[in-house]
Order: structure tokens, then C-alpha cells, then sequence
């Protein structure tokens, strides 16, 4: 399965500022996903990040407010923009694609976010 | 219909006993149901998946139990293990489509 590599770990970042998470994938996968889970909690989906074309958002989520891009099929950002202290989470990059009836669903380690 | 739902919150055994958790869903086109665990500081990994066409699948100490007819799924952790303490995440996809629906997740704590 693929290895990915999601950067920054953790930060503490100061409301209305702007942060740009990176996950870097060591082979090239289909599909890539952005997801958001706070402590203690299940995971949500944000958006589904579509290489050549604009990422596709769940309900409650904006482009305007978490940009993504995609600009080839190992590499994906998600920027949180003029954070609050409502975007303190863990955001976490995920890949997925097939192989045989195998779906694999791989996760980065995560990025835990702090907003003051 | 797109929710899976998750039991126990939060599951306390001893080393030596038997986990099991519990999930149903509702959305009879989900085709694929896998399994999660997750440690603290780290992204949930998959543990062990099932198709809808087999009741059970075992990999070492982790069983899938499935009932079709219920629309229930279940993970057994036999022997379990001070290692095994994590939270287990169930889900469920459909067809082509790659996004997962997710439980709500279970802390499962193994005493010693």
C-alpha cells in the first residue's frame, strides 16, 4: 500500500492567519482524500481532491475556506483559511485505489492543529 | 441510509479475552466493510476488510463476522492484548465510489 508522508505534524496558529498542510505520496494514486477529525471523534470527510480538476466538497465545507490542490497524482495541499478556534482539529490526508478486489485506504499521520 | 452505526463507545477487557465490536448499517448497496484501528497520534489503519458474499473472515487474532440479513458487521479480537488498546473505526463503502462512511469509533481498552 502507499506511504504518506503529511507535513507539518502539529502547529499553533494565530486566528485569521492561513495554513497549508502538504501530503506527499511515495506512488501515484487515484484518489485522495482530506479529512477532519477532532479529538475522541469519528472521521468526516471534507473533500475528495481530483487531480487536473477543482476538489470536490462534502456539505458544510468550501472551497473559499479549505482550498485544495492537486496538481499530480502524489502530491495534494489543504489550506485552512482565516482560521478560528473552530478549526482547531486534526486534519488528516488519506489515499485511495484498488488493487484486485482490494479497495486500500491509506492514512497520513496526520496534522494537529491549534488555533489561538 | 448512509450511516453506519457503531457499539460500544468504549469497550474495557481483559488480556487473554475477547473484544467484540459491533456496527449496522442500512444502505444495503454498500459492498465493502473494512475495519480500522487507530492510535493515539497516528491516522487510523486498516486492519482487516470483508465483502458482503463471505459471513466471516479471520486474520490472525481479527475476525470479521458478517450477517447479510441483519445488515450487521462485527470485529472479534481474540486473545486480546495491552498492544490491541486503540480506537477501532468500522465503515462501509459502495461500488466504484471510494468514500468511506464511517462509526462513530470504539476506544477499546485492554487491561492487563
Amino acid at each position: 500500500s502507499a506511504v504518506i508522508s503529511q507535513k507539518p505534524s502539529r502547529d499553533i496558529c494565530q486566528r485569521g492567519t492561513s495554513l497549508t498542510i502538504q501530503c506527499q505520496v511515495d506512488s501515484q494514486v487515484t484518489m485522495m482524500f482530506w479529512y477532519r477529525q477532532q479529538p475522541g471523534q469519528s472521521l468526516t470527510l471534507i473533500a475528495t481532491a481530483n487531480q487536473g480538476s477543482e476538489a470536490t466538497y462534502e456539505s458544510g465545507f468550501v472551497i473559499d475556506k479549505f482550498p485544495i490542490s492537486r496538481p499530480n497524482l502524489t502530491f495534494s495541499t489543504l489550506t485552512v483559511s482565516n482560521m478560528s478556534p473552530e478549526d482547531s482539529s486534526i486534519y488528516l490526508c488519506s489515499t485511495g485505489d484498488r488493487t484486485g478486489r482490494v479497495r486500500g485506504y491509506t492514512f497520513g499521520s496526520g496534522t494537529r492543529l491549534t488555533v489561538v | 441510509q448512509q450511516q453506519v452505526k457503531q457499539s460500544p463507545q468504549s469497550l474495557i477487557v481483559q488480556k487473554g479475552g475477547i473484544s467484540i465490536i459491533n456496527c449496522a448499517y442500512e444502505n444495503t448497496a454498500f459492498d465493502y466493510f473494512p475495519w480500522y484501528q487507530q492510535f493515539p497520534g497516528k491516522g487510523p489503519a486498516l486492519l482487516i476488510a470483508i465483502r458482503p458474499d463471505v459471513s466471516e473472515k479471520k486474520e490472525g487474532r481479527f475476525t470479521i463476522s458478517f450477517n447479510k440479513s441483519a445488515k450487521q458487521f462485527s470485529l472479534h479480537i481474540m486473545d486480546s492484548q495491552p498492544g490491541d488498546s486503540a480506537t477501532y473505526f468500522c465503515a462501509a463503502s459502495k461500488g466504484s465510489n471510494y468514500q468511506l462512511i464511517w462509526g462513530a469509533g470504539t476506544k477499546l481498552i485492554i487491561k492487563p
